[in-house]
């Protein structure tokens, strides 16, 4: 579904680097997600939105931070990244009242 | 507070066996259930809904509200089936964001 894109797909960084990943979406949803996918942790929320002027923290918000630039881009950054950030994170839309949550295909992000 | 418990991180079955995905929830509202579901190298996305009573790819899920479950259910495992699935819960006519449980990895072997 290219209707939620995720960039970049993979990244190697440092620690203590800074970075950002972004989601854009072309759905027209006013709620967007970030999550991240760890094995035997399943999903985790990190940060959501419920429209542009809504920013709240979600299960795991330390050392994470978040911009909506637009209705359709929600940018999730790493401010001093580190190992235990390395993970698969996954960008979600969901249209207000439908429930239904709309994946990227995932960044995987690797934290050296 | 909502939350999801799926008890198997690891289930494998043989390919023609039935398959059961356990899901239970607690929450004190009405909820609405989901299935999502991981094939390798994909996306998530969604399998099925419990308000909408569909059978997608040959599962099924009833919400059972007095064992506060929604099993995932396919009679006849099939060896594309294998992926990561994961249960769901969001708060009908509530502004939370919809909880995950840590989710069941299937694995239908030939």
């Amino acid at each position: 579904d290219a209707d939620v894109t995720q960039t970049p797909r993979n990244r190697i960084t440092k620690t203590g680097k800074r970075i950002m990943l972004e989601c854009s979406q072309t759905k027209g949803h006013d709620r967007m997600y970030w999550y991240r996918q760890d094995p035997g942790l399943g999903l985790r929320l990190i940060y959501y939105s419920f429209d542009v002027k809504d920013i709240n923290k979600g299960e795991i918000s330390d050392g994470y931070s978040v911009s909506r630039q637009a209705q359709a881009k929600f940018s999730l950054s790493l401010e001093s990244a580190i190992p235990n950030q390395t993970a698969l994170y996954f960008c979600a839309t969901e249209g207000t009242g439908s429930y239904e949550q709309y994946f990227g295909p995932g960044t995987r992000l690797t934290v050296t | 507070a909502q939350r999801v418990t799926q008890p198997e991180k690891l289930l494998s079955v043989f390919k023609g066996a039935p398959v059961e995905l356990k899901c239970n929830y607690s929450y004190s509202g009405s909820p609405e259930l989901f299935w999502y579901v991981q094939y390798s190298r994909q996306r998530l996305q969604l399998l099925l809904r419990h308000i909408s009573r569909e059978s997608i790819k040959g599962f099924t899920a009833d919400l059972n509200k007095g064992e506060t479950s929604f099993h995932l259910k396919k009679p006849f495992a099939q060896e594309e089936d294998s992926a990561m699935y994961y249960c769901a819960l969001s708060a009908l006519f509530g502004n939370t964001p919809l909880v995950f449980g840590k989710g069941t990895r299937l694995s239908v072997i030939a």
